[in-house]
């Protein structure tokens, strides 16, 4: 059985200050890896994808990735309260047909 | 605007209905997902289809179907069979397969009674 785990939060981070999301998988053949954030009541919005180890930048945003150590991670600097959120992992498999899986997301709050 | 779209937003009916929910795409991807998302959990896969009038069972498929008849629909209908059929339900759509990256709609949230 594979899987996607993150710890469900709530995580709850001073505005301004860096929020790290974690998030291991179970597949270690695993090469594409996506967060998405969700806000309450609405649906997963893509913020970043990765698919090579080490870090990727994207505005405020950085995805690590280390397939060793079978885990991703999502760091935001500069966090605001806009940025609470639940954060979704999704990990695929090995090959292009492997499904996706999501993690059951990690609850982050922005204190002012 | 490229986007993907879902309707309705909500959607209630009474136990033993079939329903059926729309999602249409622009973006010009071959493939679209359904899942299901229950309150603190995860989403769970549905139904895909990464190609007109071609589709496969997800992870729950039991008392769901679906058509793939044009490249920008993919209809979901829920049965009287599925047990328990409230839920927030997500469509999406990537590129390709499974390795390229998904975009959500906006969601039916499904309340029988």
């Amino acid at each position: 059985q594979k899987e996607v785990e993150q710890n469900s939060g709530p995580l709850s981070v001073p505005e301004g200050a860096i929020a790290s999301l974690n998030c291991t998988y179970s597949d270690r053949g695993s090469q594409s890896f996506f967060w998405y954030r969700q806000y309450s009541g609405k649906s997963p919005e893509l913020i970043m994808s990765i698919y090579s180890n080490g870090d990727k930048e994207d505005g405020r945003f950085t995805a690590q990735l280390n397939k060793a150590s079978q885990y991703v991670s999502l760091l935001i600097r500069d966090s605001q309260p806009s940025d609470s959120a639940t954060y979704l992992c999704a990990v695929n498999g090995e090959s292009s047909a492997s499904k996706i899986i999501f993690g059951s997301g990690t609850r982050l709050s922005i204190r002012p | 605007d490229g986007g993907i779209t879902q309707s309705p937003k909500y959607l209630f009916r009474k136990e033993g209905q079939n329903v059926t929910l729309s999602c249409e795409q622009n973006l010009n991807h071959d493939a679209m997902y359904w899942y299901r998302q229950d309150p603190g959990q995860g989403l769970r896969l549905i139904y895909y289809s990464q190609i007109v009038n071609d589709f496969q069972k997800g992870d729950i498929a039991e008392g769901y179907s679906v058509s793939r008849e044009k490249k920008e629909s993919f209809p979901l209908t829920v049965t009287s069979a599925q047990k328990n059929p409230t839920a927030f339900y997500l469509c999406a759509s990537s590129l390709k397969d499974f390795s390229y990256e998904q975009y959500f709609g906006p969601g039916t949230r499904l309340t029988v009674t």
